[in-house]
C-alpha cells in the first residue's frame, strides 16, 4: 500500500510555515522527499535513512519516526518557489519496489 | 552528467496501436525504474532493473506491458494494444546503489513521456 500523506492540499501566504506528513502501514526503513512542479519531473529534496533522523537545508527540513512509521516535512517561511506537489518515497523491504505517497499539493501565494 | 533523458516527450496514438518509449539513464547508474503517473496522483511503480536484470515488476504491468534494459544501459517500455486507460505520463528514474536491497541513493527522474490514447 502506498504511504498516505496529509494534508492533501494546503494554501499558504509567503512567509508562513507548513508541515506535510507521510504515514505508512508498513515498516519504513528510509524515506525520501521529492517536489514536483506542474509539467515537470519530481526533484529530490532529501533522504532520511535512520529512525529519528532529522535533516534540513535552507528552510526545509524533515524528520523520521521509525516507530510510528511516519515522516514529516517542514517548510519554514515559505517562498513562492515552494509551490508544487510534494511526495514522500520509500522502499518496500523485501522487494525492489520503490513507491511514492499520495502527494500533497502546496500553493504559496504572494 | 547529462541527466536522465526520455524519448519521445509526447506520444499520441490510437487505441489498439503499440507504442515504445526509451529511457537513457545517467551513465553508470546501475538502477533504473519506470513509473506511470496520472494527473493529481503520485508516481505509480511499474518495474525495476538492476543493470540488465529486471528484478521487480508490478502486478499493474499486465501482459500488454514489457520492459527491457539490454546491456544495462538504456531501457525501453513497450505497451501493446493500447487502451484509453493507458493515457498517462510515463517516468523513468535512475540511481546508483551500493546496498543490494535498500534504496539509499536519490532517484534522478527524466522529464517523462506523455502518452495520449485516442
Amino acid at each position: 500500500q502506498q504511504p498516505v500523506q496529509s494534508p492533501q492540499a494546503v494554501i499558504l501566504r509567503e512567509g508562513e510555515d507548513a508541515v506535510i506528513n507521510c504515514s505508512s502501514s508498513k515498516a519504513l526503513y528510509s524515506v525520501h522527499w521529492y517536489r514536483q512542479k506542474h509539467g515537470e519531473a519530481p526533484v529530490f529534496l532529501m533522504i532520511l535513512l535512520k529512525g529519528g533522523e532529522q535533516k534540513g537545508h535552507d528552510k526545509i527540513s524533515a524528520s523520521f519516526n521509525e516507530k510510528k512509521q511516519q515522516s514529516s516535512l517542514y517548510l519554514t517561511a515559505s517562498q513562492l518557489s515552494y509551490s508544487g506537489t510534494y511526495f514522500c518515497g520509500t522502499e518496500t523491504r523485501g522487494t525492489y519496489k520503490y513507491i511514492f505517497g499520495t502527494g500533497t499539493r502546496l500553493k504559496v501565494l504572494a | 552528467d547529462t541527466g536522465v533523458s526520455q524519448d519521445p516527450r509526447h506520444k499520441i496514438t490510437k487505441r489498439g496501436q503499440n507504442v515504445t518509449f526509451r529511457c537513457d539513464p545517467i551513465s553508470e547508474h546501475n538502477r533504473l525504474y519506470w513509473y506511470r503517473q496520472t494527473l493529481g496522483q503520485g508516481p505509480e511503480f511499474l518495474t525495476y532493473f538492476q543493470n540488465e536484470a529486471q528484478l521487480e515488476k508490478s502486478r499493474l504491468l499486465s501482459d500488454r506491458f514489457s520492459a527491457e534494459r539490454p546491456k544495462g544501459s538504456f531501457s525501453t517500455l513497450e505497451i501493446q494494444r493500447t487502451e484509453q486507460g493507458d493515457s498517462a505520463m510515463y517516468l523513468c528514474a535512475s540511481s546508483t546503489g551500493t546496498d543490494f536491497i535498500a534504496t539509499n541513493e536519490k532517484l534522478f527522474f527524466g522529464s517523462g513521456t506523455q502518452l495520449s490514447v485516442l
